[in-house]
């Protein structure tokens, strides 16, 4: 089945712990991106990817890093997790000729 | 990539038509509309897109004026089911696809 894949679904994490939020696909697409979205805010950007070592910079990238050294995978890394990146998390990815995106299920992430 | 405005809600009686309407007066002539839906927290869901004629699936009917400025999202029978928020984003297809923004859609709310 095609699908984008997050883990994990849900993580309660203290400040300045380091954690990764992986993704992967399964349709070879080449492009992936990270969204947040929080309340009254609407989906934002965080980082996207075109294909394999190429990324950059959506919306809302300080305090992330992203990796693409493979095309099926995408993680989000958060260095130094603060309060205030608290949210929900979604993974994107679709083909380069402009296919519909496909989200993962999301990531509830609590960094307390 | 064109903005978008959406109204932020609606309501619709269960069964009735839904028409969703959004206004992309600033859209360029390669720029498709694209419709998606997100259902409480769960992954955005595409739903269809379009250029300038008419679009339907077995989801939905996408109707684009003739001026390209403004379309409509039409769910003919509407279920509670389809109670989300629903995006419109207009994009180039097969173009640069960095910054995909979803703005803050169209909370629909299906009563019975």
């Amino acid at each position: 089945e095609a699908q984008v894949t997050q883990n994990p679904r849900y993580l309660i994490t203290v400040t300045g712990k380091k954690l990764t939020v992986t993704c992967s696909q399964n349709m070879n697409h080449e492009y992936m991106s990270w969204y947040r979205q929080d309340p009254g805010l609407g989906l934002r950007q965080i980082y996207y990817s075109m294909n394999v070592e190429v990324t950059d910079k959506g919306d809302v990238p300080e305090g992330y890093k992203v990796s693409r050294k493979e095309k099926r995978n995408f993680p989000l890394i958060l260095e130094s997790p603060s309060p205030n990146q608290t949210s929900l998390y979604f993974c994107a990815s679709m083909t380069e000729g402009g296919s519909p995106l496909h989200f993962g299920n999301g990531t509830r992430l609590t960094v307390t | 990539d064109a903005k978008t405005t959406q109204p932020t809600s609606m309501d619709c009686a269960e069964g009735r038509a839904a028409n969703l309407p959004c206004n992309h007066s600033t859209i360029s002539g390669n720029e498709y509309v694209y419709w998606y839906r997100q259902i409480h927290s769960q992954g955005p869901q595409y739903i269809i897109h379009g250029l300038k004629n008419n679009e339907t699936n077995e989801m939905a009917s996408l109707i684009i004026t003739e001026d390209r400025k403004s379309s409509t999202l039409i769910l003919p029978h509407a279920t509670l089911r389809d109670t989300a928020v629903y995006y419109c984003i207009v994009r180039v297809r097969g173009g640069s696809q960095g910054n995909l923004i979803f703005g803050k859609g169209t909370k629909l709310s299906v009563k019975p």
